[in-house]
C-alpha cells in the first residue's frame, strides 16, 4: 500500500516566518503534488513536480515555493507566512504511468498563521 | 473554462436508503473521472474511477458511479447507505492528452450525512 507521510499534522507559526511543510512517499512515484483545502473551495493545486528537480506552478502558487531534491520527498515552502495562508495542506503522489492513475494523499497538515 | 461541479454542498440520507452524490464536468477532450472520500482529519482516499468501457463503475465500500457522456455527469451511488459513509466526497477529472504532468481538477466537495 502506498504511504504518503506529511511531517506535521498541526502547525502554528507567526506572520513573516519561513515555513517548511514536508512530504515523503514510499512508492517510488514520479509525480507529487501540493494542494490547499479550504471550506467551499475544494482542493486547489499550489505546485506539482513530475520528477526530481522538476516542478510546475499550479493554480495558486503565489507566496509558495517547492523543492524536490529526492524522488521520495517534496517540500512546500511559505517564504513569508501570512494569515491568509492559514489552511489545510495536502500532499499527494501518483505514478507517472498515466493520467488514469489515482492520487494517493497524506493526512494533511493543518497550518495556522498567527 | 474546464471545471467540475458538485451542485450539492450537503446530502442527507437515512441509513438503509439509496444515496446519490452528483458530479458534472465541463472539459475538452476525453476525461478520466475519479471519486475520492475524506473522513475527518484525514487525507483523501480513492474510491473509484472511470477510464473507458462500461458506464457503471464499481469501487470500494459498495460504492458505484455512473458515467453519462451526453449529460457530462459522473454521479456516485450506493444502494443502501451506512452511517459510516458519512464523510466529504470529491469528484475529480484528469484531462487526457498530457504527459505525466496531466491536469487534475477537483470539485468543491459534497458532505454526505447518513442519519441512523
Amino acid at each position: 500500500d502506498v504511504k504518503v507521510t506529511q511531517s506535521s499534522r498541526y502547525l502554528v507559526k507567526r506572520t513573516g516566518e519561513k515555513v517548511f511543510l514536508e512530504c515523503v512517499q514510499d512508492m517510488d512515484h514520479e509525480n507529487m503534488f501540493w494542494y490547499r483545502q479550504d471550506p467551499g473551495l475544494g482542493l486547489r493545486l499550489i505546485y506539482f513536480s513530475y520528477d526530481v528537480k522538476m516542478k510546475e506552478k499550479g493554480d495558486i502558487p503565489e507566496g509558495y515555493s517547492v523543492s524536490r531534491e529526492k524522488k521520495e520527498r517534496f517540500s512546500l515552502i511559505l517564504e513569508s507566512a501570512s494569515t491568509n495562508q492559514t489552511s489545510m495542506y495536502l500532499c499527494a503522489s501518483r505514478s507517472a504511468s498515466g493520467a488514469n492513475q489515482p492520487q494517493h494523499f497524506g493526512d494533511g497538515t493543518r497550518l495556522s498563521i498567527l | 473554462a474546464q471545471s467540475v461541479a458538485q451542485p450539492e454542498d450537503q446530502v442527507n440520507v437515512a441509513e438503509g436508503n439509496p444515496l446519490t452524490v452528483k458530479c458534472t464536468y465541463s472539459v475538452s477532450g476525453n476525461p478520466y473521472l475519479f471519486w475520492y472520500v475524506q473522513y475527518p482529519n484525514r487525507g483523501l482516499q480513492f474510491l473509484l474511477k472511470y477510464i473507458t468501457g462500461d458506464n457503471l463503475v464499481k469501487g470500494s465500500y459498495g460504492f458505484e458511479a455512473e458515467f453519462n457522456k451526453s449529460q457530462t455527469s459522473f454521479h456516485l451511488k450506493k444502494p443502501s447507505a451506512l452511517v459510516s459513509d458519512s464523510a466529504l466526497y470529491f469528484c475529480a477529472v484528469t484531462i487526457t492528452g498530457y504527459s505525466s504532468a496531466s491536469k487534475i481538477i477537483f470539485g468543491s466537495g459534497t458532505r454526505l450525512s447518513i442519519r441512523p
